[in-house]
């Protein structure tokens, strides 16, 4: 198992502006994964971070928007950029395989 | 888009009565996993089910595989207060190399 801890837990930002959510694993992992759960929804995929790689994003993400850091086997940020409403959402991180995954408490972002 | 489609959306039980899920999804997988997660928190992994498996147990929970259908389903039993909470299934593809969520059952257990 993993232990994971994002920061921050939640924060409140003003459109326009940008937001970087850190995630930090208490063990080294090859795999990262980036989640959006928008309210009242499932998880959505951003994308996969490796360490030494870019970050592989899924359709509709894209790099300018999401920038991924993956500087080490234990930590990872994703940045919202440029903030809209509907980017309120629960940011997700966890680390595992295809068979279990840990997951961070999350970051709830509001943008108004 | 979403692979796994759940059912119901929203269940309402009483205390000590039995809460079914059911989980249907499109594509192959190599195994399917259900998913509890509290109050907008973090996922908390519950159990796994591989594709050749028809039904697995872990203490309350009880899962069931249909390949032929698609379909999963996930059986607490006695419920508890505590297992108020959101669940999801997630599918391995195969030959994919993502976990894809379903969108999840809201359980309510009443006290």
């Amino acid at each position: 198992s993993a232990v994971i801890s994002q920061k921050p837990s939640r924060d409140i930002c003003q459109r326009g502006t940008s937001l970087t959510i850190q995630c930090q694993v208490d063990s080294q992992v090859t795999m990262m994964f980036w989640y959006r759960q928008q309210p009242g929804q499932s998880l959505t995929l951003i994308a996969t971070a490796n360490q030494g790689s870019e970050a592989t994003y899924e359709s509709g993400f894209v790099i300018d928007k999401f920038p991924i850091s993956r500087p080490n086997l234990t930590f990872s940020t994703l940045t919202v950029s440029n903030l809209s409403p509907e980017d309120s959402s629960i940011y997700l991180c966890s680390v595992g395989s295809y068979n279990e995954q840990f997951f961070g408490p999350g970051t709830r972002l509001t943008v108004l | 888009s979403q692979q796994g489609e759940e059912d119901p959306q929203a269940l309402s039980i009483q205390e000590g009565e039995n809460a079914t899920m059911n989980c249907s999804y499109k594509t192959s997988i190599n195994n399917l996993q259900w998913y509890r997660q509290n109050s907008g928190r973090g996922l908390v992994h519950l159990i796994l089910i591989r594709s050749n498996e028809r039904e697995k147990h872990s203490g309350r929970l009880r899962v069931t595989l249909d390949t032929s259908k698609k379909s999963s389903s996930l059986l607490i039993t006695a419920s508890r207060a505590a297992d108020t909470a959101s669940y999801f299934c997630a599918t391995d593809i195969t030959g994919g190399f993502k976990t894809i969520f379903g969108a999840g059952t809201r359980l309510f257990v009443k006290a």
